[in-house]
C-alpha cells in the first residue's frame, strides 16, 4: 500500500523557516496532487497548499509548497515563522483513486 | 460560500449504530465528490471513502467496508455516514471534506462510544 513518511515533529524558533518533508513509499510522487493541511488542537483541518504548490486565499505567502522528483518527496515550506503557525500539519495526495493522508508533524514554534 | 456543517457530538454504547449528517451549501451539491475521514483521539488523519454525489455510488477504503455506510439526501444537500455495530475502537472525530483545491472540511463530529 502506497503511504506518505513525513517527521514526526519539528521545531524552530520565530521568524526562522522550517521545512516539512512527505515521502511516497513508491510510484512518483510528481503524478499526482498533493495537498497540505493545517490543524490546529480542536480544530477542523484547512488547506494551506493544494496542487503542489497553490496557496489558498487568506493563507499568507509564507507557506509554500514543492516537488521534488529526486527523492520522490513534496516539502511544505513555512518562513518568518509565527507562534500561530505552531499545530500539525498533514500532506495528502492519491494512489490508485484513493486518498493517502501522510503521518503527520507536529511543528513546534519555540 | 461553500460550507459544510456536521451534526453534533454523539455518544453510544457499543453494538449501537449512529448516523453522521453533513449539510452543504454555497454550490451545487452534485458538483464535487464527498469524502469522510476519521480521526481517532491524539491520532492522524485516515481516509474513509467517498461517494458520487451524481449517481450515490460509494467507495469504502481498506479497513471500512461491512459496519461503514455512506449515504446522500440530494433534495436537503447533505451527506451521511453510518456505522453499525459500534466498537470502543470507534471512538473519534469524524469529517466530512471535499480533499480538492482550496475548498473547506466540516466543522467534525466526535463520536463516543462507551459503556
Amino acid at each position: 500500500n502506497f503511504m506518505l513518511t513525513q517527521p514526526h515533529s519539528v521545531s524552530e524558533s520565530p521568524g526562522k523557516t522550517v521545512t516539512i518533508s512527505c515521502t511516497g513509499s513508491s510510484g512518483s510522487i510528481a503524478s499526482n496532487y498533493v495537498q497540505w493541511y493545517q490543524q490546529r488542537p480542536g480544530s477542523a483541518p484547512t488547506t494551506v497548499i493544494y496542487e503542489d504548490n497553490q496557496r489558498p486565499s487568506g493563507v499568507p505567502d509564507r507557506f509554500s509548497g514543492s516537488i521534488d522528483s529526486s527523492s520522490n518527496s513534496a516539502s511544505l515550506t513555512i518562513s518568518g515563522l509565527k507562534t500561530e503557525d505552531e499545530a500539525d500539519y498533514y500532506c495528502q495526495s492519491y494512489d490508485s483513486s484513493n486518498h493517502v493522508f501522510g503521518t503527520g508533524t507536529k511543528v513546534t514554534v519555540l | 460560500q461553500v460550507q459544510l456543517v456536521q451534526s453534533g457530538s454523539e455518544l453510544k454504547k457499543p453494538g449501537a449504530s449512529v448516523k453522521v449528517s453533513c449539510k452543504a451549501s454555497g454550490y451545487t451539491f452534485t458538483s464535487y465528490a464527498m469524502n469522510w475521514v476519521r480521526q481517532a483521539p491524539g491520532q492522524g488523519l485516515e481516509w474513509m471513502g467517498w461517494i458520487n454525489t451524481n449517481t450515490g455510488n460509494p467507495t469504502y477504503a481498506q479497513g471500512f467496508t461491512g459496519r461503514f455506510v455512506f449515504s446522500l439526501d440530494t433534495s436537503v444537500s447533505t451527506a451521511y455516514l453510518q456505522i453499525s455495530s459500534l466498537k470502543a475502537e470507534d471512538t473519534a472525530v469524524y469529517y466530512c471534506a471535499f480533499l480538492v483545491g482550496e475548498l473547506p472540511w466540516g466543522q467534525g463530529t466526535l463520536v463516543t462510544v462507551s459503556s
